[in-house]
């Protein structure tokens, strides 16, 4: 079955500084994709960014880059930078490709970032 | 332009009462989602539209909830006897029609069932 796991409830960064949020997936189908989407207090789910799984190369947007390892499982956000602005929840999300669009979401990790 | 738009922002009811919640997608996008967040959790998969047709309403959790999309643009989310486990942000999203197209959600509505 299909499922994403995010291990770290929480998070704390200083300004400036990278960080690195984990995610884990599973699913048996071949083609899948995966994302990141950062959810401020105020509550809408902001997309960051896309990883194919046939993506020959990490996906990057600005500060944000993805860690893919495929054989791991394992789809990492790394934020460089980090702004206080940062502070957010962020849910990694899986697609599978056969089926419907439907994402499957983890349980989110909370980033605080502090002076 | 202007991206999903969900009303209302928040909604309290009582138990046992019937609720519409509204989802105003981007324009141009035939794919439509509703996700149910319950507090301290990740969205969940509730119904998929393409176009005015549900192609997958596997996340329903019961018959109470209905969802319908008749000109292939807003969408209405029904949620009928409200009960107090109902009580969540529901969010909706949409995208293009291809498969594999990002989603992009709205702003979602806070349902609070007393």
């Amino acid at each position: 079955a299909q499922k994403i796991t995010q291990t770290q409830p929480g998070m704390f960064v200083q300004e400036k500084e990278a960080v690195t949020l984990d995610c884990t997936y599973d699913t048996s189908d071949p083609s899948y994709g995966l994302f990141w989407y950062k959810q401020p207090s105020s509550g809408e789910m902001i997309f960051l960014i896309y990883q194919g799984s046939y993506d020959q190369q990490n996906a990057t947007e600005g500060r944000y880059s993805l860690n893919f390892q495929k054989a791991r499982k394992s789809a990492n956000l790394v934020i460089s930078a980090s702004q206080l602005g940062d502070s957010a929840m962020y849910f990694c999300a899986m697609r599978e490709h056969q089926g419907t669009d439907k994402l499957i979401f983890g349980t989110g990790t909370r980033l605080q970032v502090f002076p | 332009g202007a991206g999903v738009s969900q009303t209302p922002s928040n909604k309290v009811t009582e138990k046992g009462k019937y609720v519409e919640l509204r989802c105003d997608p981007i324009s141009g996008h035939t794919a439509l989602y509703w996700y149910r967040q319950s507090l301290g959790q990740g969205p969940e998969f509730l119904i998929y539209f393409q176009g005015t047709g549900a192609a997958d309403d596997s996340g329903l959790p019961n018959d109470r909830f209905f969802a319908v999309r008749p000109e292939g643009s807003v969408s209405t989310l029904k949620i009928q006897r409200t009960e107090r486990g109902d009580s969540a942000v529901y969010l909706c999203a949409s995208s293009f029609a291809e498969k594999g197209e990002t989603q992009y959600f709205g702003p979602g509505t806070r349902l609070l069932v007393l």
